[in-house]
């Protein structure tokens, strides 16, 4: 099993739409949940990140986990086509020398249209 | 609002070639991360890097690799023989245990191309 798994999309929604976007992970050892947002050929940007079951919300974005089930989501509320990009969950879990290890899913491909 | 920088943007090496991709992590972040990405894949650890040592390498980070601190402001990987699956984009990231959730701030990426 994957450590960390997530829809690869594409994803098209016409402009206004609620967009939900999914990751599963098998490791209990995680402890930060993070989204992150890429452009195409750009870095990973840090959207939002959260560490315990429920909710937390930033502006159009709300993030959720669900640590009992190990599925964590990510909403957008009024979708914009700025907002057309590949969304990469990422877990993030400690490292004994010092630091923190990112794995990440294989991110999400959405489009927002016109 | 401070970033991680890295140079150059695009490599073009040959096979068997020596390259080093430059990173200028964050001035007050204390961790350092390479990661790369092959085209239409996921983002995948390299190595974290901590008080001028290794923390953890996946198995990718095997002997042809090696990264270094050289100052107190650049962070660099080398590849010592590229191989042709190589290619990728390669991203640093650095972060600050300070701050809650140790967030890991991302460069722009060097796409390496070896032919």
């Amino acid at each position: 099993q994957k450590e960390v798994e997530q829809d690869p999309g594409p994803l098209s929604v016409p402009e206004g739409a609620i967009v939900s976007l999914n990751c599963t992970y098998s490791n209990s050892a995680f402890q930060y949940f993070m989204w992150y947002r890429q452009y195409s050929r750009k870095g990973p940007e840090l959207l939002m990140y959260t560490y315990s079951s429920g909710n937390k919300e930033d502006g159009r974005f709300t993030a959720q986990v669900d640590k009992s089930s190990k599925y964590i989501s990510l909403f957008i509320r009024d979708s914009q086509p700025s907002d057309s990009a590949t969304y990469l969950c990422a877990l993030l879990k400690g490292i004994t020398g010092g630091g923190n290890k990112l794995t990440f899913g294989t991110g999400t491909q959405l489009k927002v249209e016109l | 609002e401070p970033e991680v920088t890295q140079t150059p943007s695009h490599q073009v090496t040959q096979m068997g070639q020596e390259v080093i991709l430059r990173c200028v992590p964050i001035s007050n972040h204390l961790y350092f991360y390479w990661y790369r990405q092959i085209l239409g894949q996921k983002v995948e650890f390299l190595v974290s890097f901590y008080n001028n040592e290794i923390s953890e390498k996946s198995e990718i980070f095997d002997d042809q690799f090696s990264v270094e601190r050289p100052d107190g402001s650049n962070f660099t990987l080398k590849i010592r023989s590229t191989k042709l699956e190589d290619s990728a984009m390669y991203f640093c990231a650095s972060s600050d245990p300070t701050r809650m959730g140790d967030t890991q701030y991302f460069g722009p990426g060097t796409r390496l191309t070896v032919l």
